[in-house]
């Protein structure tokens, strides 16, 4: 089956700088991959996704990359906020299970 | 359309008990994900579920746990002779397809 690696665990940072969260696979066959954010006691939101046939997606703030040949994706928020302080996850899905990585949690200091 | 159900959201239940979580996809979509929360962790599969089938359950204890879709009325997820250890957040997601998921606000089991 699927396998998602994701690093950090935790990434602190200084309100306005930028964030990476950085994910691999291990099944080629995957081609959709989307983006939860989780805060405390809430349930994972979907951020942001991307699809095996593009190589990179925007929206405001935040934007995803994926490099099939490596299996890897990113998920990168510029200028951040403390609002963004929570939990990441990855993941990824072929044709039937969406496998998730295990967490970033990021916290953005004032 | 309302979003993606769970009920109820906190459910204590004695050791040996049996635990019924319940999750309502949103309207139109036919795929159901059930994922275990443990504090300070990740969310880990259990099992995949389509409208009266079960998909990929590998994620799921072999004993006492099983999940059904029927064909009418919620997904549900049974765990049966409950011990501390079942203790986590459940949560439910469901999809349209091979698209993106939406998660429930998930079930909060306490075993005592």
């Amino acid at each position: 089956g699927e396998n998602v690696e994701q690093h950090p665990s935790t990434l602190s940072v200084q309100e306005g700088d930028s964030a990476v969260i950085k994910c691999t696979y291990s099944d080629s066959a995957s081609n959709y991959f989307p983006w939860y954010k989780q805060e405390l006691g809430k349930r994972p939101q979907l951020i942001i996704d991307i699809r095996s046939n593009v190589g990179e997606k925007k929206d405001q703030r935040i934007a995803v990359t994926l490099n099939k040949t490596a299996k890897h994706f990113s998920l990168h928020i510029t200028e951040t906020q403390p609002e963004d302080s929570a939990v990441y996850f990855c993941a990824a899905s072929g044709y039937s299970t969406l496998t998730f990585g295990k967490g970033t949690m990021l916290l953005v200091s004032p | 359309n309302a979003g993606v159900m769970q009920n109820p959201r906190h459910l204590v239940r004695r050791r040996g008990q049996e635990a019924r979580l319940r999750c309502s996809p949103m309207k139109g979509h036919s795929h159901v994900y059930w994922y275990r929360q443990l504090p300070e962790e990740g969310l880990k599969f259990m099992v995949y579920l389509q409208k009266e089938n079960i998909i990929d359950e590998s994620g799921m204890p072999k004993e006492r746990f099983s999940a059904e879709f029927p064909k009418e009325g919620p997904s549900i997820l049974r765990i049966q002779q409950v011990v501390r250890g079942d203790s986590a957040a459940y949560f439910c997601a469901s999809s349209p397809g091979r698209a993106e998921a939406f998660f429930g606000q998930g079930t909060r089991l306490t075993v005592v």
